[in-house]
């Protein structure tokens, strides 16, 4: 099994659809965990931390399952700048400072 | 303003070249990281380092070297052992203490001439 899994997509929706991306991870000792967005041919680019309990920044909620190994991200009211690959990074056991980086998901949002 | 720069922002290799990538931060962070990225493929760790003067192996360390000589620095060295190296070559920091995001600088593409 993979350390993280992510469905590759292509997501293709309209302007203003709610999209949810899914990621599962093995390593049962990871302790912290972010989503990332990539855009072509750039930098992966912090877009939120993931807490246990869940957490809004806008447009974007994520939610943690340790039981499951499984952590999600939604994303509302889609824009044209939301195009891009979204990669989910669980850390590496429990010393929080080593990752692993899931191949992403592709989001393209259409006008 | 603070961050992560690499340079050269490209790169190409002759054959049995040794190529050297720069890795610069302003953040003060105490770990740093190397990270290559092929096409359809996630981040694989080649090196980090916690502190100066120390590094480990990632999961693809041969036909790389580096060094940390200074907090701020992070070379990586693609020696002519590494038969592939036409890649996205990432850098990154933390902190250094656990939980905490990396931070990237803007990457290096390096490709065989």
């Amino acid at each position: 099994r993979k350390e993280v899994e992510q469905d590759p997509g292509p997501f293709n929706v309209p302007e203003g659809a709610t999209v949810a991306f899914n990621c599962t991870y093995s390593n049962s000792a990871s302790q912290s965990f972010f989503w990332y967005r990539q855009d072509c041919r750039k930098e992966p680019k912090l877009l939120m931390s993931v807490y246990s309990s869940g957490n809004e920044d806008g447009r974007f909620t994520a939610q943690l399952n340790r039981a499951s190994q499984y952590i999600s991200l939604l994303i509302r009211d889609s824009k044209l700048s939301d195009s891009a690959t979204y990669l989910c990074v669980p850390s590496r056991g429990n010393t929080g400072n080593q990752f692993y980086f899931g191949t992403g998901t592709s989001l393209t949002v259409i006008p | 303003d603070g961050g992560i720069t690499q340079s050269p922002k490209y790169l190409f290799r002759k054959e049995g070249q040794n190529v050297t990538l720069s890795c610069e931060q302003n953040l003060n962070h105490d770990a740093m990281y190397w990270y290559r990225q092929d096409p359809g493929q996630g981040l694989r760790l080649i090196y980090y380092s916690q502190i100066v003067n120390d590094f480990q192996k990632g999961d693809i360390a041969e036909g790389y070297s580096v060094s940390r000589e200074k907090k701020e620095s992070f070379p990586l060295t693609v020696t002519s052992a590494q038969k592939n190296p036409t890649a996205f070559y990432l850098c990154a920091s933390t902190p250094g203490f656990s939980n905490q995001p990396q931070h990237f600088g803007d990457g290096t593409r390096l490709s065989i001439l």
